[in-house]
C-alpha cells in the first residue's frame, strides 16, 4: 500500500461543476502539499498547509489531521484547469502520490 | 524574476557516460530538492539540501550524486549513468520554515533526460 493515495485517478467535469480530489496518507507529516502539473510538464505549488483550510481563488484545500486525509476543491471549473494534481506529504523530506488527471470540457 | 533554473532540458547519452545535470535558483532559498518522474509511479525524491555543505538522500538515492557548493546551485551528478535512470528529472527549491509563499516549492521547468 502507498504511504500517500490519491482520488479518484482519473477525473472529467464539465465546466462549472465544483470539483473534489482526495488524498489519503498513513505516515505522520508535518506538512502536505498540492501541486498542478500542466500539460507541459510544469509544476507549480498551490498549497502547503499543516492544518484546517486554505484558499486562493476558486481552489480551496483542508486538512484533517486526525484522519490523515486532505481535500482540494475548485469551485466553478473552468478547461484552463486541466491539468494533473499532485498530492504530496512532508517538510523536507517528500513522498507524493501518483496524480489525479483533471480534464474539464467546455 | 524568481525562478529555478535548470540545464539541459533535454539530454540523451548512453549508457556509462558521466553527466552533470545542474539547477540554479535566485531566491535564496535554504532548501533545493531533486525529483524524477516516471510513469505509473509519479515523482520520487532523490536528494535534497537544507543549506551548503549539508544534504540527505530522498527515497531513490541509488545511482546518483549531488553537491552544495553555494547555496544557489544543486547539480544532479550520475556518474555512471543506466537505462534505468531514463526519466524526467525536476528540481525545486523553497524556505520551508518561512511562512508563506516561501515555504511553497519553486520548481524547475524540468530535464528529460535518455539513456541508451
Amino acid at each position: 500500500k502507498n504511504e500517500v493515495e490519491q482520488s479518484p485517478q482519473n477525473l472529467t467535469a464539465q465546466e462549472g461543476e465544483f470539483i473534489t480530489i482526495n488524498c489519503s496518507y498513513s505516515v505522520g507529516i508535518s506538512a502536505l502539499h498540492w501541486l498542478q502539473q500542466h500539460p507541459g510538464g510544469g509544476i507549480v505549488s498551490l498549497f502547503m498547509l499543516s492544518s484546517g483550510k486554505k484558499k486562493h481563488g476558486r481552489l480551496i484545500a483542508t486538512i484533517n489531521i486526525q484522519e490523515k486525509h486532505s481535500s482540494l476543491h475548485i469551485t466553478a471549473s473552468h478547461p484552463r484547469d486541466s491539468a494533473v494534481y499532485i498530492c504530496a506529504v512532508g517538510t523536507l523530506k517528500l513522498i507524493f502520490g501518483t496524480g489525479t488527471r483533471l480534464q474539464v470540457f467546455p | 524574476e524568481a525562478q529555478v533554473t535548470q540545464n539541459p532540458r533535454y539530454l540523451i547519452t548512453v549508457t556509462g557516460k558521466k553527466l552533470t545535470v545542474t539547477c540554479s535558483q535566485n531566491m535564496n532559498h535554504e532548501y533545493m530538492s531533486w525529483y524524477r518522474q516516471d510513469p505509473g509511479l509519479g515523482l520520487r525524491q532523490i536528494y535534497y539540501s537544507m543549506n551548503v555543505e549539508v544534504t540527505d538522500k530522498g527515497d531513490v538515492p541509488e545511482g546518483y550524486k549531488v553537491s552544495r557548493k553555494e547555496k544557489r546551485n544543486f547539480p544532479l551528478i550520475l556518474e555512471s549513468p543506466s537505462p534505468n535512470q531514463t526519466s524526467l528529472y525536476f528540481c525545486a527549491s523553497s524556505s520551508p520554515y518561512r511562512g508563506p509563499p516561501y515555504n511553497e516549492q519553486f520548481f524547475g521547468p524540468g530535464t528529460r533526460l535518455t539513456v541508451l
